[in-house]
């Protein structure tokens, strides 16, 4: 079966820390991977898309995710965070089935 | 470019009553998907549309419906409120017809069932 799991409802960094937001993934097909951000009251906001082209994919707002397939996952990471960044993150796989399946979301907050 | 747009923004209905929000997508995009997003159980997939067809369906009780319309216009539909019903109804819109084709985000509906 097809999964996405989250390691770590919330995380706490300091402002300029790196941020670390974990996934894992299952899926029986070459998966394509998804980070999407929600800020408080509003929908989801896609951050980058893995589909295969190169492991490493960069994003909007410094954000970038490295897939590794031996390890089934994809995890988001950016060098420095901003009080900006503070937000719920989603990592979700595409399936064949034109659905796609999110994990349970982590919600990142930043200390001044 | 619009992006997609929920109406409406904030719904309080009462047990027992039924509800119909609707979501009209980013132009061009015809592919239309509905999740229900709870503290508890996160985002749940309610169903997807395109060219006013259903091609996937999600756990959910036959109270939750839904339609797309020939402009790639959407609606969902819930029938006999319950309290459990109370969530973030997310519509998103997506120009692909691949899993690889990212979603984009309406704002939603919150809708409280009391």
């Amino acid at each position: 079966a097809q999964s996405v799991t989250q390691l770590g409802s919330h995380v706490s960094v300091s402002e300029g820390a790196l941020v670390l937001l974990r996934c894992n993934y299952s899926s029986s097909v070459p998966p394509y991977l998804f980070w999407y951000v929600q800020y408080p009251n509003q929908g989801l906001q896609l951050l980058l898309k893995y589909t295969s082209a190169a492991t490493l994919v960069k994003g909007i707002n410094g954000f970038e995710a490295e897939f590794k397939k031996s390890e089934t996952s994809f995890h988001l990471t950016k060098p420095s965070a901003h009080m900006s960044d503070a937000a719920e993150y989603f990592c979700a796989l595409g399936t064949g089935g034109f659905k796609t399946i999110f994990g349970a979301g982590t919600r990142l907050f930043v200390k001044a | 470019k619009a992006g997609v747009t929920q109406t409406p923004r904030y719904l309080i209905k009462t047990r027992g009553q039924q509800v119909t929000l609707s979501c009209s997508p980013i132009s061009g995009h015809r592919s239309v998907s509905w999740y229900q997003q709870t503290p508890g159980q996160g985002l749940q997939f309610l169903f997807e549309y395109f060219s006013e067809t259903q091609r996937n369906k999600g756990n959910f009780p036959g109270r939750f419906s839904g339609r797309q319309f020939s402009n790639s216009r959407s609606e969902m539909n819930v029938s006999t409120l319950e309290l459990g019903d109370s969530a973030l109804y997310l519509c998103a819109s997506s120009g692909g017809t691949l899993s690889g084709s990212p979603l984009h985000f309406g704002n939603g509906t919150r809708l409280t069932v009391t």
